[in-house]
């Protein structure tokens, strides 16, 4: 079964840490996606990455920043942790292209919280 | 910039009813994809049904279907016979057909359906 893998389920760090989360898919896909998701507001696009070491600014990409040096690995970094950003991280990969069959796959999210 | 408008932050319905969740958007592109996804408690994104903008035709995947209405720019999902497992949080979502967006999703706000025995 093919797969979005995110590191953690949930995770505790303090104000001011360096902070990553891991995203490994499986399926050998070119473009990858980090959302953060909060209550009232959905889904918003932070960054996201069209192949190996390339990126783009999403729609609210203050106070992170991303890696992709590997074709299956996507990380998110917040480089000094604020307890604003506490909340629902969730990574997507999909095929190159924009067919409207070439679907999404999501990871299972990882719950931060900032303390 | 397009944008998603989800109004009915919480809906409720008795099992074997229907239901109907609402979905509005804004854009200024005449080619677009749309999508219902549904998220469980597991968290797992799932995807329920979608529809392409230049298709009439209104799109349905088994008790799921959608009233797709351009012009007005409404895309809402109707639950049929609805069941138990069908409690999540629902979320609408658009992509530009176009390109050069990469097949970015742009979210509404989410609607939370409860399911009631």
């Amino acid at each position: 079964d093919v797969k979005v893998t995110q590191s953690s389920r949930y995770l505790v760090k303090r104000t001011g840490e360096k902070v990553f989360l891991e995203c490994v898919q499986d399926m050998d896909h070119e473009n990858m996606f980090w959302y953060r998701q909060d209550p009232g507001l959905g889904l918003r696009l932070i960054y996201f990455s069209y192949d190996v070491k390339m990126k783009e600014k999403g729609d609210i990409p203050e106070g992170y920043s991303v890696s992709r040096e590997k074709k299956e690995r996507f990380s998110l970094i917040l480089e000094s942790a604020s307890t604003n950003q506490t909340s629902m991280y969730l990574c997507a990969s999909k095929r190159a292209g924009n067919s409207f069959y070439y679907g999404y796959t999501f990871g299972s999210g990882t719950r931060l919280t900032v303390v | 910039a397009q944008t998603v408008t989800q109004s009915q932050p919480e809906m409720s319905v008795q099992e074997a009813e229907t239901v109907t969740l609402s979905c509005t958007y804004d854009t200024s592109e005449s080619d677009y994809y749309l999508f219902w996804y549904k998220q469980p408690p597991s968290r797992q994104m799932i995807l329920v049904i979608r529809q392409e903008a230049y298709k009439q035709q209104n799109a349905t995947e088994n008790r799921f279907s959608v009233n797709f209405q351009k012009a007005a720019k409404s895309f809402s999902l109707k639950i049929s016979d609805s069941q138990l497992g069908d409690a999540a949080m629902y979320f609408c979502a658009y992509r530009s057909a176009g390109g050069t967006s990469y097949g970015k999703l742009t979210f509404g706000q989410g609607t939370i359906l409860t399911v009631h025995p």
